[in-house]
């Protein structure tokens, strides 16, 4: 694994389902982030984890829930699908130092709710 | 929410034209100004992390200045090229947590 990975890389599913969104880095980042981009939005901030066993909440976060269980993983669920939560979400890490860090962003998965 | 704007939303430039493009933020709880670059079918990549008021970062052709008292930063691209096209994200950070703002970016079309 180099950098950061999400998995699947799209999905399509149906309302009512629950799934989950993982994320993994192996660069020993200890933030983590879960973004969703719209289009004419930008990206959203869903929810965040600045250290492992802690989480927050971003700007977006209803419907959505995360763990964050070790430094590495960081997976996205959601426990009722609903068509407006189809988007292509980005998971992202950075270095909490200074507070300057740059985030360093996954591939995205694209997930279609019908 | 913060509000972090861009604009334009999108620009049309010929290769070897010079473009520049605006973020504005909100100028009090300053912390950092990002950019990122974003190519279709890939991931945000960080171009400048920017926290001091005046400061000037360059990368190539690519420029950006920093102007916390007011609140906005300009990005320069120099002699544009087909290859920067991309949509270009800023997003601001406040002294309040970790967390970034993006703006809604600018999508630079550079035609050969």
């Amino acid at each position: 694994i180099a950098g950061i990975t999400q998995a699947p890389t799209s999905q399509i599913l149906a309302a009512g389902r629950r799934m989950t969104l993982r994320c993994t880095q192996d660069m020993r980042h200890n933030a983590m982030y879960w973004y969703r981009q719209d289009l004419g939005l930008g990206l959203r901030l869903i929810h965040y984890s600045n250290t492992a066993g802690t989480t927050g909440k971003g700007e977006v976060p209803d419907g959505y829930s995360v763990s964050r269980a070790n430094t590495d993983d960081f997976p996205l669920t959601l426990a009722s699908a609903v068509p407006s939560q189809t988007s292509v979400y980005f998971c992202a890490s950075s270095v909490v130092t200074s507070g300057m860090g740059e985030q360093f962003f996954g591939p995205g998965t694209r997930l279609t709710v019908l | 929410i913060l509000n972090v704007e861009q604009s334009p939303q999108s620009l049309h430039v010929q290769e070897g034209d010079s473009t520049n493009f605006t973020c504005s933020f909100p100028s009090s709880n300053f912390y950092a100004l990002h950019w990122y670059r974003w190519e279709t079918a890939k991931s945000p990549e960080a171009l400048f992390v920017m926290t001091l008021n005046g400061d000037e970062k360059k990368k190539g052709r690519i420029s950006a200045t920093l102007n916390t008292k007011e609140g906005y930063s300009y990005l320069y691209i120099k002699g544009s090229q087909p290859e920067d096209s991309a949509t270009y994200l800023c997003a601001f950070k406040n002294n309040a947590g970790n967390m970034l703002t993006f703006g809604g970016g600018t999508r630079l079309m550079v035609k050969p």
